[in-house]
């Protein structure tokens, strides 16, 4: 079965660093990755998303990830983080073919000091 | 095109009460699910649907009922509710298999049983 690693719970960054998220995933073929963004008592927001071909992704709001086989992740990356990006960050796995579980991490919060 | 639409928005229930919790789309969509987020869980998949009259369980189906008797409509039926229940329910569709046209979300509904 598919499932999604994100060993981070917590991450704090000051404003203006770099941000690296991490997830690892399980799953025998190549997935579709997924990373959203919740805001506090709000909806789930796509960021972006990886199906096949280029494996370094571009997202909304300056946000990229980097899907590598080899080491089964895809970490969310951002060069520099404002203090509006606090947030809770989902990663999320799908299987190709006809398996439409969408399968979530169990997030990493992230809190941005000024 | 309102997209995936949730109702109630909140919702408090007493423990042994029933209700349903309503999810529509008008995507035209074949794929819907149902999960249920929890502090430090991530979201978890209670039910889905691969089209009209085709459901099945996910990873937490206890305590939980749906059918899918149209493509628009896919309720989630609490039938005696308890305090474990307490938590944002969010709603999700697909148009087609594999995840790779992505997932479109419902905005929630927060449910408090006491």
């Amino acid at each position: 079965a598919q499932s999604v690693t994100q060993p981070d719970i917590h991450i704090t960054v000051s404003e203006g660093a770099s941000l690296e998220l991490r997830c690892n995933y399980s799953y025998g073929a190549t997935p579709y990755l997924f990373w959203y963004v919740q805001s506090p008592g709000q909806g789930l927001q796509l960021l972006l998303k990886y199906f096949s071909g280029d494996t370094l992704v571009q997202g909304i709001k300056g946000f990229e990830a980097e899907f590598k086989r080899s080491q089964s992740s895809f970490n969310l990356r951002k060069p520099s983080v404002h203090w509006s990006d606090a947030a809770e960050y989902f990663c999320a796995v799908v299987g190709g073919g006809s398996n439409y579980k969408l399968t979530f991490g169990k997030g990493t919060l992230l809190t941005v000091n000024p | 095109n309102a997209g995936v639409t949730q109702t109630p928005k909140f919702q408090v229930l007493k423990t042994g009460q029933s209700m349903t919790l309503q999810c529509a789309q008008d995507m035209n969509h074949e794929y819907m699910s149902w999960y249920r987020q929890d502090p430090g869980m991530g979201l978890r998949l209670i039910h889905y649907s691969v089209g009209a009259g085709i459901t099945d369980q996910g990873e937490v189906p206890n305590g939980y009922n749906v059918s899918r008797s149209t493509t628009e409509d896919f309720p989630l039926r609490l039938l005696s509710a308890a305090p474990s229940q307490t938590s944002v329910y969010f709603c999700a569709s697909s148009p087609g298999t594999g995840g790779g046209h992505g997932y479109t979300f419902g905005s929630g509904t927060r449910l408090t049983v006491v």
